[in-house]
């Protein structure tokens, strides 16, 4: 079974500050990590993925991520935020080689930065 | 290019009814994924299909059923609504084998309210 954990259910940050989302999971097997972007009363945007060779991607948005296989993570990061990256952020996994290539996601964390 | 497009964007149902959800992507994508979100739950998988005339079950299958006979169309039914079932509920496709990228593209939702 695979698993993603956001142990954040919000991260608060002022804008212009360096912001942070946290993300660990569990697979048997080689995982493929991704980050998607939610607002209000629209679909999943994906931002970015981790599939095979450098550990920091880089994504839409100014956002990149980091892949830390010792620590099972893939926390989200960003230089410098923006009162417009407020949304909801999910963490989702697969298994590299797996028939379904559905994903499963966090529980999601709400990002809000104030002006 | 729409993209992957859900009809209706709202539904509110009595307790009992019946409906569909339909699902249509125009990436001649393979892979169609029905999942349903709830808050603090992330998204969980109802039904997915990995070719026309082809689905099967995914975490919370029950009280749903799903048919794939056009490659293009992916339909999600409910033949007895039930409060339970109130939801945002989310379609989503991905390439078939042989270009395997990743990432699942999602439409914007569908909110249904069972009374």
């Amino acid at each position: 079974a695979q698993s993603v954990a956001q142990p954040e259910d919000q991260v608060n940050v002022a804008e212009g500050n360096p912001l942070t989302v946290k993300c660990t999971y569990s697979v048997s097997g080689n995982p493929y990590l991704f980050w998607y972007v939610q607002y209000p009363n629209r679909g999943l945007q994906f931002l970015l993925k981790y599939i095979t060779g450098d550990n920091l991607v880089k994504g839409s948005y100014g956002f990149e991520a980091e892949f830390n296989k010792s620590q099972t993570s893939f926390h989200l990061k960003k230089p410098s935020a923006l009162v417009s990256d407020s949304a909801l952020y999910f963490c989702a996994v697969r298994v590299g080689d797996t028939g379904r290539r559905a994903l499963t996601f966090g529980s999601g964390t709400r990002l809000q930065v104030q002006p | 290019n729409a993209g992957v497009t859900q009809t209706p964007k709202f539904r509110v149902l009595k307790t009992g009814q019946s409906m569909t959800l339909l699902c249509a992507q125009d990436m001649n994508h393979e892979y169609m994924y029905w999942y349903r979100q709830d808050p603090g739950m992330g998204l969980r998988l109802i039904h997915y299909s990995v070719g026309e005339g082809t689905t099967a079950k995914g975490e919370v299958p029950d009280g749903y059923n799903v048919s794939r006979l056009k490659k293009q169309n992916f339909l999600l039914g409910l033949e007895s609504a039930a409060p339970s079932q109130t939801s945002v509920y989310f379609c989503a496709s991905t390439h078939g084998p042989g270009r395997d990228t990743g990432e699942l593209f999602f439409g914007e939702g569908s909110r249904l309210t069972v009374l």
